[in-house]
């Protein structure tokens, strides 16, 4: 299995409301991440977790909250966003250390609107 | 993480090798050059990476210049599937997190 899993594919939400995304993968990989991206833009790195840790946080605004609930998972909690956060959110994961090329293994994408 | 530079877009003909150059003159030692493309509408995919050597695999070939301040990325045989934006990355292998992704290059292949 060598699948990063993201749901939903689509989501819009209102500025008052709050969502997630999540992010599932089964590779074993101890390092997951979110990135942003808009359109005809390269993707921005938002956060990483390493070993369920959070080790990398991009200074992102705290309406995103990024959680790790175990080594598969990672969600992204979202609260009070604006329109310009509207964007594609991709998770990937890779595995830390000494373990192989250290590639990034990305999801589809949550394509996310923000009314 | 160094920087890279890439021209915008290119053009390759179907069945054609497409050369896919990538910038990097400022790669520290231990900086891998990292090749990922991204088609569109989808998550980002990896396709090879290298240090100094030239590098295959059944997607691409990865041609490192000497001094490593510059590499090409070769698909040999270009389809329209190939179609896509390719990013090319330099990055300290294992280092979690830090893949920045440039501003890549769209290459269209034409039939």
């Amino acid at each position: 299995d060598t699948e990063v899993t993201q749901t939903p594919k689509h989501l819009v939400m209102g500025m008052t409301n709050k969502k997630s995304l999540k992010c599932e993968q089964h590779m074993g990989h101890r390092a997951m991440y979110w990135y942003k991206q808009k359109a005809k833009k390269p993707p921005e790195l938002m956060f990483v977790y390493s070993y369920e840790k959070l080790s990398i946080n991009e200074s992102v605004p705290s309406r995103f909250s990024p959680e790790c609930p175990n080594s598969s998972l990672l969600n992204l909690h979202l609260h009070a966003l604006q329109p310009e956060d509207s964007a594609l959110y991709l998770c990937a994961s890779s595995q830390p250390g000494d373990g192989g090329p250290g590639e990034l293994f990305f999801g589809e994408g949550s394509r996310l609107t923000v009314l | 993480d160094a920087k890279t530079t890439q021209p915008p877009s290119m053009d390759c003909a179907e069945g054609r090798a497409a050369n896919l150059p990538c910038n990097h003159s400022t790669i520290s030692g231990n900086e891998y050059v990292y090749w990922y493309r991204q088609i569109h509408s989808q998550g980002p995919q990896y396709i090879i990476h290298g240090l100094k050597n030239n590098e295959t695999n059944e997607m691409a070939s990865l041609i490192i210049t000497e001094d490593r301040k510059s590499s090409t990325l070769i698909l040999p045989h270009a389809t329209l599937r190939d179609t896509a934006v390719y990013y090319c990355i330099v990055r300290v292998r294992f280092n979690t997190g830090k893949l920045i992704f440039g501003q890549g290059t769209t290459l269209q292949v034409k039939p």
